[in-house]
């Protein structure tokens, strides 16, 4: 069964760039079907999608969010990263990594493996 | 963008069924997915492709979806259902969730 753990720093200041790495255990990233996806609570307990990668780095990203966004993908150590430039207090959450399977030919996707989620504030 | 829209909260009796909606525009031509998240945990889900359940998932929970309306059925609810539900469809390239609504077992 696979599982994910999210791990980053859990402060960021406004106006720098938030980091975090979802490592992968009881598989390798390269052998699944997913896409390895980003998804984020906010203390208002609102879920927003933010992006998802696939192993071969091809991308989706929530247009909202595209323009600060940078997914990236290791295959070696099993793991992908969020890079999430200029934050502001709007941008602390809880941030969940999850295994993300979509389906081109029908037009669905959906999260069933979850990390634990990683708090970051986003504060001075 | 598309909405997604559920009620805050649901109320329902032990060993009575619950239904929570999530109202869309034209949804019963997507896909909707739903996720159970209890305080303090991840979310799990509970339903995808509309109807299916992921193994491990209880039978008592269902889900249908037509018109502008899919709904989460919980059949014999238990105090152990008591949680927040999310909705979740994929339109126009970006995936969107509901608002989430809170189910409360008295």
């Amino acid at each position: 069964q696979l599982q994910l753990q999210e791990s980053g720093p859990g402060l960021v200041k406004p106006s720098e760039t938030l980091s975090l790495t979802c490592s992968v255990s009881g598989g390798s990233m390269s052998s699944y079907i997913y896409y390895w996806g980003w998804i984020r609570q906010t203390p208002g307990k609102r879920l927003e999608w933010i992006g998802s990668i696939f192993y071969s780095g091809y991308t989706y990203y929530n247009p909202s969010l595209k323009s600060r966004v940078a997914l990236s993908v290791d295959t070696s150590k099993n793991q992908f990263s969020l890079k999430l430039s200029s934050v502001t207090a709007a941008d602390t959450a809880v941030y969940f990594c999850a295994t993300d399977y979509y389906d081109s030919s029908a037009s669905y996707r959906y999260f069933d493996y979850w990390g634990q989620g990683s708090l970051v504030t986003v504060s001075s | 963008s598309y909405e997604l829209t559920q009620p805050p909260s649901v109320s329902v009796s032990p060993g009575q069924t619950a239904s929570i909606t999530c109202s869309g525009d034209k949804l019963g031509n997507k896909y909707v997915c739903w996720y159970q998240q209890k305080p303090g945990q991840s979310p799990v889900l509970v339903i995808y492709e509309d109807t299916k359940r992921p193994s491990g998932i209880s039978e008592r929970f269902s889900g249908s979806n037509s018109g502008n309306t899919a709904t989460l059925t919980i059949s014999g609810t238990q105090a152990t259902d008591e949680a927040d539900y999310y909705c979740q469809a994929w339109d126009s390239g970006t995936v969107v969730f509901g608002g989430g609504t809170k189910l409360t077992v008295l």
